[in-house]
Formats: structure tokens, sequence, C-alpha cells
């Protein structure tokens, strides 16, 4: 069990400019989510994947916003035209329910600087 | 919709005393209840959890958590803090099924300073 991995760490970008991140959860573990948190905030909840499906993303913070997660392991999300206010640390979790209380898992992050 | 609200932005404990971190929920029903713990670039590390049974639920590294549905409060204790303790601490509410289904609420996070 190698735990979540983000990929990058990090990315300076300027503004205006498309990222994409990557998230590859705990192998076998269905369920992926991604948060965002914001400097001296607690993690925000922006859409989670059952298998391949998006099963919520009414969360996700704009339209710029959008996140794949095409075979049902690696997912990736991408924030279209930046902002300076896109400035944050973009977590994601994975999971694998069996009844009782579902554990999310998290990686480390990938923190993001709007130039 | 859940929230979470951490009163303590801040505490600072002497090293070997003993440690209560407050959590008050607000949901309409039964919530699973959890608390984390980040350190500096390290991700976030799940320390307990709750949803039903004995109200007062061990974890790791030490560390328990008291449901009381009464006060809404999920408190987060250790009898004797070690340096290492020090990191931020977030409560968090789920919703659904497992607690999953809509994500995490967290709390803004309390950071715990250790004195030596």
């Amino acid at each position: 069990d190698t735990g979540v991995s983000q990929d990058p760490r990090h990315k300076i970008t300027k503004r205006g400019q498309n990222v994409t991140f990557r998230c590859d959860p705990i192998s076998e573990h269905n369920r992926l989510y991604w948060y965002r948190q914001t400097l001296g905030q607690g993690p925000e909840f922006l859409t989670y994947f059952q298998n391949e499906a998006q099963l919520e993303k009414s969360r996700l913070l704009s339209d710029r916003f959008s996140a794949e997660r095409p075979k049902g392991s690696f997912s990736t999300l991408e924030i279209q035209r930046t902002e300076q206010g896109d400035s944050a640390m973009y977590l994601c979790a994975s999971s694998s329910p069996t009844g009782g209380v579902e554990t999310q898992y998290f990686g480390p992050g990938t923190r993001l600087l709007v130039l | 919709a859940q929230s979470v609200t951490q009163p303590d932005i801040h505490i600072t404990v002497s090293e070997g005393a003993s440690l209560e971190l407050r959590c008050n929920y607000s949901y309409g029903a039964t919530p699973y209840l959890f608390w984390y713990v980040q350190s500096p670039g390290q991700g976030l590390q799940l320390l307990l959890k709750y949803f039903s049974g004995d109200t007062l639920v061990q974890g790791i590294k030490g560390f328990e958590a008291e449901f009381k549905r009464s006060q809404s409060s999920f408190n987060l204790r250790k009898p004797s803090v070690h340096w290492s303790d020090a990191a931020e601490y977030f409560c968090a509410v789920g919703a659904g099924s497992g607690g999953g289904a809509d994500g995490l609420t967290f709390g803004k996070g309390t950071h715990l300073i250790i004195q030596p």
C-alpha cells in the first residue's frame, strides 16, 4: 500500500494559464475525492467519483474547474484560465467503502500559486 | 447542510500536559465524525472516527474523542502531549452512507503549539 500520490507537488503558473493535477489513489479504492484548502482554512469538498462516475460536481467552484477519472483509477483536476484566487492546496483522497464508517485517505496535495 | 466549528484557532500546551481540542458540529441526523491531523508538508492523517456505539472513541497516537449528542460536540483529548504532536488538527463531519457520499465538511482547524 503506497498511499495516495499527487503530481505535481508544487505548481507555479501565470494568470490565464490552464493547469492539470493528477491523483493516483490507493489501489482498489473505488472512491476518489478532490478538496481545496486555502490558507488558514480546512479542506473544502469539490467533487468525487465512484469508479469512473462523477457522482457530485455541484460543489466545483466554477465552470473553469473540471475533473475526470476515465478508467476508474487515477483522476485529473483541471483549472482553466487560472485566477489569483485559485492559489491554494488541492488535495485528493480515496476510500473503499465496505460498510461502517468510510475512511478517506489523503494525499500530500498539490500547492498551486497563480501569479 | 452540515457545519463544523472549532472555536480555538491556536492552542499552546506544555509538553507532558493534557490536551483538549474542541469541536462542535451541526447536522440534522446522526453524524459521522472524524478528527484528522496535518503536519507541515504532510497529508491529512486520520486520528479517529465515530458514528455509533461507545461514545468514547480511541484513536492512534494516544488520542481519544468523546461524542456528546446533547452538546453537539466531539472533543479530542490526549492525556500527555509530546513535542511531535505539534500540528494542525481538523474536525470533520460526513453525511450519507458511511459518511463520505457528500464529501467531508471540515472545521477551520486548531493549530497546536507545544512548549518545551
